[in-house]
């Protein structure tokens, strides 16, 4: 098990709701990084943060939102739920450098939007 | 833009047998490859990484994997599969100097008995 905790495990929102998830990142690290994974699909970069400021964001429309902390913690916050946005969301942590190190992945929040 | 293919949707092998994943990428300029293994309604773990030098990279459980530049490749391997090992495997790509990871869309790995 790495030491990337993410809550809640699952939710269950409607559609034009708001919803905030929330990541621990493992001891040492100081970037963190969202990921989006659909049913069926690999995992898609949605942003990533490091010193508490965006540092990289993939092709989500900016209702996909998040924070970063000083311990290094993250939120991931998505306005106006789609139904297309239920899906598995996993955070990852590692160090930052030239890009050669490995991010460890919390086990996500499941997320559904009726 | 930065690309991984993963060709087969799932890979059927027995216990004992050796067992390949394949993956191919696309990435400017020297690539950093990773490979993670995700099991039912779990996280990522991450199994091993090609980062430079040696083109046999050996990882956790035993896993191993290729790099071949020429063909823009790096294979999973294990030389005798255990039923443990199936799950659902990603390959990944992160470009140099860059900081997302892209990921194939997966490899389904069943080892039977």
């Amino acid at each position: 098990e790495t030491g990337v905790t993410q809550s809640p495990t699952h939710l269950i929102k409607t559609r034009g709701q708001q919803v905030t998830l929330r990541c621990s990142s493992q001891s040492g690290h100081n970037t963190v990084s969202w990921y989006q994974q659909a049913l069926g699909q690999g995992p898609q970069f949605i942003f990533q943060y490091y010193r508490e400021e965006e540092n990289g964001r993939g092709n989500f429309p900016p209702r996909f939102s998040g924070l970063q902390f000083p311990n290094y913690s993250s939120e991931l916050n998505v306005n106006a739920l789609e139904l297309d946005d239920s899906a598995l969301y996993l955070c990852a942590s590692s160090l930052a450098g030239t890009g050669s190190t490995e991010a460890f992945f919390g086990q996500g929040t499941r997320l559904t939007v009726v | 833009a930065q690309s991984v293919a993963q060709p087969e949707d799932q890979v059927n092998v027995a216990e004992g047998n050796p067992l390949t994943v394949k993956c191919t990428y696309s990435v400017s300029g020297n690539p950093y490859l990773f490979w993670y293994v995700q099991y039912p309604n779990r996280g990522l773990q991450f199994l091993l990484k090609y980062i430079t030098g040696d083109n046999l990279v050996k990882g956790s459980y035993g896993f191993e994997a290729e790099f071949n530049k020429s063909q823009t490749s790096f294979h999973l391997k294990k030389p005798s599969a255990l039923v443990s090992d199936s799950a659902l495997y990603f390959c990944a790509v992160r470009g140099g100097g860059g900081n997302k990871l892209t990921f194939g869309t997966g490899t389904q790995l069943k080892v039977e008995l």
